[in-house]
Parts: structure tokens; sequence; C-alpha cells
């Protein structure tokens, strides 16, 4: 079982292009979440999705977009990059959407706006 | 508002000494709380986790926590440090019922020959 899944694994965009970083998991967990994580600020959430077709707001929301395909994927869009997005991404699920589920990491994606 | 506080930002040691990675929070009602380990270019993976019961937790890896109630605490420890555990630690909240995990801001553990 691959786990949690995260792709592109580097990215360089200038200012004002879009991406959208992809997501998947196999641990059949119903909740999943976005984090970005930048140098002395720990982990902020950006969004998250209890279940398929539902999500939230979480901590730094703006300039995001999200979107639950399914189930097991989970996506994150940039529609018109700005340096304060350079960071190093993190997608997580849970089982289920209570405090104290463990969460489970993928391997992150580290973008770069120019 | 919740919010979590680790005392220092960088922590060298010698292997094979005692550490101990320092967590305060603040909250007003009740809360689980978790360490967290992100090895150098890695995802985090959960070390330990407090919900409720004995304030002595253990986790992976021989490192324990305790849940101090009064002092708004849950420090982390390991007696004997190897260098293998080289890494970034986060403490992370979460008040009770909450589905919102709320990360300190880590701290680098650097185990040296």
């Amino acid at each position: 079982n691959a786990g949690v899944t995260q792709t592109p694994k580097f990215q360089v965009l200038k200012t004002g292009q879009s991406m959208t970083l992809q997501c998947a998991q196999d641990m059949n967990h119903n909740s999943m979440y976005w984090y970005r994580q930048d140098p002395g600020m720990g982990l902020r959430l950006i969004y998250y999705s209890a279940s398929e077709g539902t999500t939230d707001k979480g901590e730094v929301p703006n300039g995001y977009n999200v979107s639950r395909l399914n189930k097991r994927e989970f996506s994150l869009r940039l529609e018109s990059a700005a340096p304060s997005q350079t960071s190093v991404y993190f997608c997580a699920t849970s089982a289920d959407l209570i405090a104290y589920n463990e969460q489970f990491f993928g391997p992150g994606t580290r973008l770069t706006v120019l | 508002a919740q919010s979590v506080t680790q005392l220092d930002s960088q922590v060298p040691v010698f292997e094979e000494a005692p550490v101990e990675l320092r967590c305060n929070y603040s909250s007003s009602v009740s809360v689980y709380l978790f360490w967290y380990v992100q090895y150098p270019n890695q995802g985090l993976q959960l070390l330990l986790k407090y919900l409720s019961g004995s304030t002595l937790v253990k986790g992976i890896n021989g490192f324990e926590a305790e849940f101090n109630k009064s002092q708004t605490s849950f420090h982390l420890r390991k007696p004997s440090v190897h260098i293998s555990d080289t890494a970034e630690y986060f403490c992370a909240v979460s008040e009770g019922g909450s589905e919102k995990l709320v990360f300190g801001k880590g701290t680098k553990l650097t185990v040296n020959p």
C-alpha cells in the first residue's frame, strides 16, 4: 500500500501562473487535509474535507481552492500563484473527522513561486 | 482559542545523552495532545498521543511524554538518544471535540556523535 501520495514532488511557478497539487490515499480514510509548512511557522491548515463532497476552510484558505474528487483524491488549486505561497505543502488523512484520530501525512510538495 | 508553544526552536545533544523537548499549550477546555516527528525531506508521523487516563504516555522509538494539566505542558523525553533521532519534532493540540489540530512551530533536534 502506498499510503498517502502527492504529486508533483517539486514545482517552480512564475507569479500569476496556476497549478493543482494532487493528493491520493489508499487507506480508505474519510477525512483529508491540506497544510502548508513554512520555516519557523509549523504547519497551518489550509482546507479540509470531512468526507467526499464536503470541504471546509482552515486557518489560511485565502488564495487556494480545493476539490474532493472522490473518497481517494483531494486536490489543492492555486489560481494565481504569489511569492507568499512559496512553501512545502502536505496532504494528510485520518479515518474520521474526530480529533483523536491519527493523521497520516504524504511526503510533501515543495513549491517555489518566483 | 487554543495555541501551542514549543519553547526551544533548536536542541543540540550528544549521542546517548537524555533529551527533553518542551511544549506548552493554552486552552480553556479539555484537550487532546500529540507529538509528531518529521525526518529530513519526509512527511510527519505520529510519535505518541494523550487522550485521557495515565498522564505518562509512551510512544515509538523509546520516546515518552507527560501531560501536566496544572502547568498546561506536554513535554517529550527520551533517556538516551541516537543519531537517527535527528529530526524536527512538532507538538500539536486539539480541543475536545474539535476536528482541527493546531501545531507548534517545531523543535529541531540534532544528535551529534
